[in-house]
């Protein structure tokens, strides 16, 4: 099946540190990547759709300079936590699916986030 | 009304029970749906499709109902493996998006 992989798995950091987030397709090509952040018991909340070649959609209420998205090729989409802050702590999962909207996505291991 | 209500439960079943749970979506424009399972502090893994004519996964069995606008999930025979949270997914085209439901907690005890 469909593998993501999603890297680092847990980063633990200081205040003010700035903190990047690689997710790749490993065996499709992924025109479109989700970035989706989850907090203790509450359900995924999907933050921004990137693209391939173009700039990333974020959703409302999530600011798109504070989580730099970059989606350079069709295998590899990252997520940058800028001047992260210990409310920006939570479960940053990533996922892809192939070039049919209606195949289901597959998601990364995700990245456990703890700024101090 | 949320685009996608699921029962948050929790189920608490024991070892052996059958157990369904419930999802419905508010677009009748959706076009495919998933059961992810997510287990805790884990990402979620695609379970099963569901399909217009039912299909089923050994003790997993899913069904659509477009008229009513809803999917649904059963667990036959059920194992304290299958503690986790089920998320219902609704896609769409027309630039409808995949939306997640915030999931139904299970717990089967022994």
């Amino acid at each position: 099946g469909a593998v993501v992989s999603q890297h680092p798995s847990r980063v633990i950091c200081k205040s003010g540190t700035s903190v990047k987030i690689e997710c790749r397709s490993l065996d499709f090509q992924a025109t479109t990547m989700f970035w989706y952040r989850q907090f203790p018991k509450q359900s995924l909340m999907l933050m921004a759709t990137s693209n391939e070649g173009s700039k990333a959609t974020y959703e409302q209420g999530v600011e798109k300079d504070k989580f730099l998205i970059n989606h350079a090729s069709l295998t590899l989409s990252t997520l940058t936590v800028t001047s992260a802050h210990p409310e920006d702590s939570s479960f940053y999962i990533c996922s892809a699916s192939g070039d049919n909207s209606n195949q289901p996505q597959h998601f990364g291991d995700g990245t456990r986030l703890s700024i101090l | 009304r949320k685009e996608v209500e699921q029962d948050p439960g929790p189920f608490n079943v024991p070892e052996g029970a059958t157990v369904a749970f419930n999802c419905t979506y508010s677009n009748s424009a959706s076009q495919s749906f998933f059961w992810y399972r997510q287990d805790c502090r884990k990402e979620p893994k695609l379970l099963m499709s569901v399909y217009s004519s039912g299909n089923e996964d050994g003790r997993f069995t899913a069904q659509l109902n477009r008229a009513s606008q809803y999917i649904s999930l059963l667990i036959r025979d059920s194992k304290l493996s299958d503690s986790a949270t089920y998320l219902c997914v609704v896609n769409g085209g027309g630039g409808f998006k995949t939306i997640f439901g915030a999931g139904t907690r299970l717990f089967v005890k022994a």
